[in-house]
């Protein structure tokens, strides 16, 4: 079985601040993808990230940054000097090489305030 | 390119009635994978379609279902609706394997609300 823990329910920060949304996964699958989905009211998911289990390499692109780390099992998502257009849920999901479908974690809702 | 299109976008439906939603794909996508969100359950796996078949189900009474076109556009079905089929149902559009590039690509979804 897969599954996704995102502990963290909602996180509210004050703009410019740094924030770090955890992840936590678990699955049998020696092979896996990881992926961070943005949920902004309006509905739809933005596909923010992928990353595959055979590469553990940090990414980072603008003011996301990501850390992937398999002896935890995490894939943390941190946001540098946050903004008032990053407030959404935010989700990771994980993909075992042997399943089509995602597994959700139950989401992240970030709030940024003025 | 454009990207995943669904409609209707809302829905209001009655206790017993049934409801068919739509969901055309990126251009060049073949795959159409469909999922439930609810307060309380989440993000959930209802359905994936490719070529015309479907390839995967998740844990669903029969009353939903769906199918694919030749064109890859999908459609999905909810017969004799419950209040708790009320959910925003998202679409999602994958390309076609290569290398591991499977990336899923969400729609705006369809909020149905089931009176």
């Amino acid at each position: 079985a897969q599954k996704v823990t995102q502990a963290q329910t909602e996180i509210s920060v004050v703009e410019k601040e740094d924030v770090t949304l955890d992840c936590v996964y678990e699955t049998r699958d020696t092979t896996y993808y990881l992926f961070w989905y943005k949920q902004p009211p309006s509905g739809e998911l933005v596909f923010l990230i992928r990353r595959n289990s055979f590469d553990e390499q940090n990414e980072i692109s603008g003011r996301y940054s990501w850390n992937f780390q398999k002896s935890t099992s995490s894939f943390n998502f941190t946001i540098t000097a946050s903004q008032v257009v990053d407030s959404a849920v935010y989700f990771c999901a994980l993909r075992g090489g042997s399943a089509r479908q995602l597994t959700f974690g139950s989401g992240t809702q970030l709030t940024v305030l003025p | 390119k454009a990207g995943v299109t669904q409609t209707p976008r809302y829905l209001i439906k009655t206790r017993g009635q049934q409801v068919t939603l739509s969901c055309s794909p990126i251009s060049g996508h073949r795959s159409v994978s469909w999922y439930q969100q609810t307060p309380g359950q989440g993000l959930q796996f209802l359905f994936e379609y490719f070529s015309e078949t479907q390839r995967n189900k998740g844990n669903f009474p029969g009353r939903f279902s769906g199918r694919q076109f030749s064109n890859s556009r999908s459609e999905m079905n909810v017969s004799t609706l419950e209040l708790g089929d009320s959910a925003l149902y998202l679409c999602a559009s994958s390309p076609p394997r290569a290398g591991g590039t499977d990336t899923q690509y969400f729609g705006p979804g369809t909020r149905l609300t089931v009176l």
